[in-house]
């Protein structure tokens, strides 16, 4: 298994573009996440999903989109780009066992410029 | 709304002591915690972790305590070796969202 990959691993954006942050996993998890990470912090909660066709906004939504049209794919869309957006971003995947989550596993991470 | 933080943003220690990083939690439903490594440049790793209904637990060279009294989450690496050398979060969630929320982090150096 690959596990949780992400594309690209690094763009410059200019403010006003827009882009698709790719997330797959190959692991057959129902649940995946978005977060961002800033520097020196932890990571925050963007949008995140609990199966094909069913999404949900975490704690910084404002400005990105998803959706999730089949289970292995996870994209993350940037309509306009600020550079507030500047950022790492993570792409996590989990799975059910026994009626609990387990643990999110985690991709490598895109690092997103927006000049 | 509520977070996990840390104590310490730092943490120097010497290869072969054993290292303690402390992190509170105030979200007194949170009932599924984690403790991830980040090394530069890569997504956090799994490490250990523990739901509510323990106090401890224990994996290869590293063991997760949990005092709901205070809310305090610990993690204890046994004999640093110099891959241990990162920054170590914890998150806290409860089951009914997977929401993970993320504490600031620990950057751990380890001494020669």
């Amino acid at each position: 298994n690959a596990g949780v990959t992400q594309t690209p691993k690094f763009q410059v954006l200019k403010t006003g573009q827009s882009m698709t942050l790719q997330c797959a996993q190959d692991m057959n998890h129902e649940y995946m996440s978005w977060y961002r990470q800033d520097p020196g912090m932890g990571l925050r909660l963007i949008h995140y999903s609990v199966g094909a066709g069913i999404t949900d906004q975490g704690e910084v939504p404002n400005g990105y989109n998803v959706s999730r049209s089949t289970t292995e794919d996870f994209p993350l869309r940037l309509l306009s780009a600020a550079p507030s957006q500047t950022s790492v971003y993570f792409c996590a995947s989990s799975y059910l066992r026994t009626g609990q989550w387990e643990t999110q596993y985690f991709g490598p991470g895109t690092r997103l410029l927006v000049l | 709304g509520e977070s996990v933080g840390l104590h310490l943003p730092t943490l120097s220690v010497q290869e072969g002591d054993n290292s303690i990083i402390n992190c509170a939690y105030s979200n007194s439903a949170s009932d599924y915690f984690i403790w991830y490594k980040q090394e530069s440049g890569k997504g956090p790793q799994f490490i250990i972790d523990i739901r509510s209904n323990m106090d401890k637990r224990q994996g290869q060279r590293v063991t997760v305590l949990l005092n709901k009294t205070v809310k305090h989450l610990s993690l204890q690496i046994a004999a640093t070796q110099p891959g241990d050398s990162a920054v170590y979060f914890c998150a806290e969630t409860y089951q009914g969202a997977q929401k993970l929320v993320f504490g600031q982090g620990t950057r751990l150096t380890i001494n020669p």
